[in-house]
């Protein structure tokens, strides 16, 4: 079972900022943070990942809350082809156990 | 620079036939892994190779599944004989053996249809 649990689904309008929460309780000190997102029946697509310093690229940010048991992934101006499941994972390495994930919604 | 390349795209075999997938990874991407999406459930994690080495193939489901990695470069993961349960997406990534925690990427996936 994945070890995190996020919203079913969220949406958001045109150009504001996205905010996907994430709940991981259980992680582990060695665990580290990933998202991935899936367009349609595309692969997953790697977004971001940390272990507990905020991290940030030209995708997303991630913000890792300081006892590690949440976290949001941050989509600074989200376009309509933001829209997807987005999936958060806790993993020390890349055997992820994926959940259901978040279906996020841009809006226009 | 290529990313993980998986082939075929769509397979829709009868019951009870072979079907081979292959995957390209990234090169120089020494870990590979196996993933699958079965209707209506999430996607779960097969096997994982580091090189040509079966580290983990924990998440394999039965033994008509054979996954191989000859020579450590592309992986063909064989279906034999090939059941209804098995249709979805199968889906394979690779990563930096160096850096354990990196990022993994994704390839596009196979569509399998067993009819």
């Amino acid at each position: 079972d994945a070890k995190t649990t996020q919203p079913t689904s969220m949406d958001c309008a045109e150009g504001r900022a996205a905010n996907l929460p994430c709940n991981h309780s259980t992680i582990s000190g060695n665990e580290y943070v990933y998202w991935y997102r899936q367009i349609h029946s595309q692969g997953p697509q790697y977004i971001i990942h940390g272990l507990k310093n905020n991290e940030t690229n030209e995708m997303a940010s991630l913000i890792i809350t300081e006892d590690r048991k949440s976290s949001t992934l941050i989509l600074p101006h989200a376009t309509l082809r933001d829209t997807a499941v987005y999936y958060c994972i806790v993993s020390y390495g890349q055997n992820f156990v994926f959940g259901p994930g978040t279906r996020l919604s841009v809006l226009p | 620079e290529a990313g993980v390349t998986q082939f075929p795209s769509h397979s829709v075999i009868e019951k009870g036939q072979t079907v081979t997938l292959r995957c390209d990874p990234i090169s120089g991407h020494d870990n590979l892994y196996w993933y699958r999406r079965v209707m209506g459930k999430e996607i779960k994690f097969l096997l994982h190779f580091v090189k040509e080495s079966k580290q983990d193939e924990s998440g394999m489901p039965n033994n008509r599944f054979l996954a191989e990695r000859t020579g450590g470069t592309y992986s063909t993961l064989k279906v034999q004989p090939a059941e209804l349960e098995d249709s979805g997406v199968y889906f394979c990534a690779s990563s930096q053996v160096s850096r354990r925690n990196t990022e993994a990427f994704f390839g596009q996936g196979t569509r399998l249809t067993v009819v």
